[in-house]
């Protein structure tokens, strides 16, 4: 299982929406509604923003929204603020030995 | 509140193993799979496997397959993970972490991380 494709980093502007794709196959990402994206800040352990797609935990900001077309799952940060700078990961369920399988990470900048 | 902490920072040369502990606190340890993730620097996450605290059965990624061994004490509810052959492209941090609910692979919670640094 190769990893999943993100983006290796994106910006935008206070108050901006941004996008973070992540791109997988038809044996994961597009077969399981299992996807999952984490904020992580340098030093800390991440953190859970989205489940199952498109699900958020309780305490998450609804700036937070995930999605998923076909093989590619997609994180949308709306109103975007200083603190939203971090590394994003997703992640998919795979149903193989390799149970989970990681993107490699899209640093955001909030210019 | 669940809590998962890690035990500390390790330095390692290469050849060695290192065997990293992960105390679960704030529910019935033998519920829920612990799985391990690791980040080298500059690099994504890496899951590298998991174990059923009740049962003790283990999965492991193929890329760690016959290098890492995850195992338990339930009576002290820690899980452990031991790797090695240490090489230097395993240095990282190394996390535990525990799902919830259905989905096996999404994780709520993380321990704080142990940094396994591998030098000469």
């Amino acid at each position: 299982q190769s990893a999943l494709t993100q983006p290796a980093s994106v910006s935008g502007s206070p108050g901006q929406s941004i996008t973070i794709s992540c791109t997988g196959t038809s044996s994961d990402v597009g077969y399981y509604n299992y996807v999952s994206w984490y904020q992580h800040h340098p030093g800390k352990a991440p953190k859970l923003i989205i489940s199952e797609v498109s699900k958020r935990p309780s305490g998450v900001s609804n700036r937070f929204s995930g999605s998923k077309s076909g093989n590619t799952a997609s994180l949308t940060i709306s109103g975007l603020q200083a603190e939203d700078e971090a590394d994003y990961h997703c992640s998919s369920y795979t149903g193989s030995t390799n149970l989970v399988v990681f993107g490699g990470g899209t640093k955001l900048t909030v210019l | 509140q669940v809590q998962l902490v890690q035990s500390g920072v390790e330095v390692k040369k290469p050849g060695a193993s290192v065997k990293v502990s992960c105390k679960a606190s704030g529910y019935t340890f033998t519920t829920y799979d612990i799985n391990w993730v690791r980040q080298a620097t500059g690099q994504g996450l890496e899951w590298m496997g998991w174990i059923n605290p009740n049962t003790g059965n283990t999965g492991y990624a193929q890329k760690f397959q016959g290098r890492v061994t995850m195992t338990r004490t339930n009576s002290l509810s820690t899980a452990f993970l031991e790797l090695t052959s240490l090489k230097s492209e395993d240095t990282a941090v190394y996390y535990c972490a525990r799902a919830v609910g259905a989905d096996s692979s999404s994780f709520p919670y993380w321990g704080q991380g142990t940094l396994v640094t591998v030098s000469s």
